[in-house]
């Protein structure tokens, strides 16, 4: 069975500063990893992707990849109030597809 | 870009009524659209895959006959919940994505949700 972990938290963190978010997967063969921010009561919206060994950054948002670890990240700098929300790692099916595994999420309280 | 229209967002209806579902992408063609649904607290649970033009394909569990998804174009799936009774109660949730062939790298595009209630 594929499978994508992560810790469903809450992680706390204060206002301005660096939330880390973590996520390990299963299948070697993935190729294509995402996050999704998810407020509660609405659906998930696409934050990052990232296919490729290192970081890749975004405004605030950094994601990291280490495939030979298996393990991707999503680090929020400057973190808002706004920003909390629930935060889904995602990993493309390795065996070919468009089949995307969900972890079960982090959810992540900024607070003032 | 890649902008998916689900309706309707909230369904509130009597146990034993059908309810269909439609998901939109506007400005994409999704070649491949998803269905989830997802219960309070909880993650989403893929329900079936729906390939333009071909029969869905359901994970194991969810039942074809209660579940009815339709993808007759590239940018219309619907799913059908057949005679749904107070257990089908859950936010269900379509995604689109530009992919094809054996491996894609795109990333799936969610509607805002479906909320289904029933009586």
């Amino acid at each position: 069975q594929k499978e994508v972990e992560q810790n469903s938290g809450p992680l706390s963190v204060p206002e301005g500063a660096i939330a880390s978010l973590n996520c390990t997967y299963s299948d070697r063969g993935s190729q294509s990893f995402f996050w999704y921010r998810q407020y509660s009561g609405k659906s998930p919206e696409l934050i990052m992707s990232i296919y490729s060994n290192g970081d890749k950054e975004d405004g605030r948002f950094t994601a990291q990849l280490n495939k030979a670890s298996q393990y991707v990240s999503l680090l929020i700098r400057d973190s808002q109030p706004s920003d909390s929300a629930t935060y889904l790692c995602a990993a493309g099916a390795g065996g070919g597809g468009n089949k995307l595994t969900f972890g079960t999420g982090t959810q992540l309280k900024v607070e003032l | 870009g890649a902008v998916v229209s689900q309706h309707p967002s909230w369904v509130i209806c009597k146990s034993g009524t059908s309810v269909k579902i439609e998901c939109r992408s506007l400005d994409f063609q999704a070649t491949t659209m998803f269905w989830y649904r997802q219960f309070p607290k909880q993650s989403l649970m893929l329900m079936a895959t729906s390939n333009e033009g071909s029969k869905a394909t359901y994970e194991q569990g969810v039942e074809k006959d209660k579940f009815l998804i339709n993808h007759a174009s590239l940018t219309l799936s619907t799913l059908t919940v057949t005679s749904a009774h107070p257990e089908d109660s859950s936010f269900y949730i379509c995604s689109g994505n530009r992919g094809q062939g054996l491996v894609s790298n795109q990333p799936q595009h969610f509607g805002d949700g479906t909320r289904l209630s029933i009586l």
